[in-house]
């Protein structure tokens, strides 16, 4: 299984745009990079994915590099309630498995 | 709209008691997932189902069975529970390239 390599923790002001990275050098031609957000005490929810041109949608933004070893969720403008850990995620595109990694803790400031 | 439901959502077993958590989808998906995430950690897979029948492995099945005799209901079973097994255990349903989870089972083994 392909594994994903984010930061431990990152912080943003509130109102300011976000880049949260993931390193994803293993990926196979087949898998989908997902990106899911969990606020304390909740089941993770989804918030963005693509396979390789870039994504948006009413919630972010998913910039996915030329090559697809690396890709940055992008929030425009961070709020208080954004406050969760984001997960990088790789779906095996042969077995539909979604494998967790350990995520970023993202921090905003008011 | 119910989604995925999870029972019970607290439980105490004692070493060596066995239990079944229940999982239940209302959205007609294939595929079917159960996580389990330890304090301050990501999440990892235990084992998944890609449709009725059909399951498989995930990263930590040691201690676990399911079994998929319908496509709403795929429940976890804890043969000889080990404190080591003190998770909160989500279940997840796929469809549409979109996880959805549900609310967590918080269960301690004393």
């Amino acid at each position: 299984d392909a594994k994903t390599t984010q930061p431990n923790s990152m912080e943003s002001n509130e109102e300011e745009p976000v880049h949260l990275p993931c390193n994803h050098s293993t990926i196979s031609g087949t898998d989908y990079i997902h990106w899911y957000r969990q606020l304390p005490s909740q089941g993770p929810e989804y918030v963005i994915h693509g396979l390789t041109s870039n994504v948006n949608n009413r919630m972010a933004s998913l910039a996915i590099a030329e090559d697809r070893k690396s890709s940055t969720l992008i929030l425009h403008r961070a709020t208080l309630r954004d406050a969760a850990v984001y997960y990088c995620i790789l779906r095996d595109g042969g077995t539909y498995k979604y494998i967790f990694g350990t995520g970023t803790r993202l921090k905003v400031l008011a | 709209n119910a989604g995925v439901t999870q029972t019970p959502k607290f439980r105490i077993l004692k070493i060596g008691q066995s239990m079944t958590l229940q999982c239940t989808q209302d959205m007609n998906h294939n595929y079917m997932y159960w996580y389990r995430q330890d304090p301050g950690m990501g999440l990892k897979l235990i084992y998944y189902s890609v449709g009725a029948g059909i399951t498989d492995k995930g990263e930590v099945p040691n201690g676990y069975n399911v079994s998929r005799s319908t496509t709403e209901d795929f429940p976890l079973r804890l043969e000889l529970a080990a404190p080591s097994q003190t998770s909160v255990y989500f279940c997840a349903s796929e469809g549409l390239d979109t996880i959805y989870f549900g609310e967590g089972s918080w269960l301690t083994v004393v």
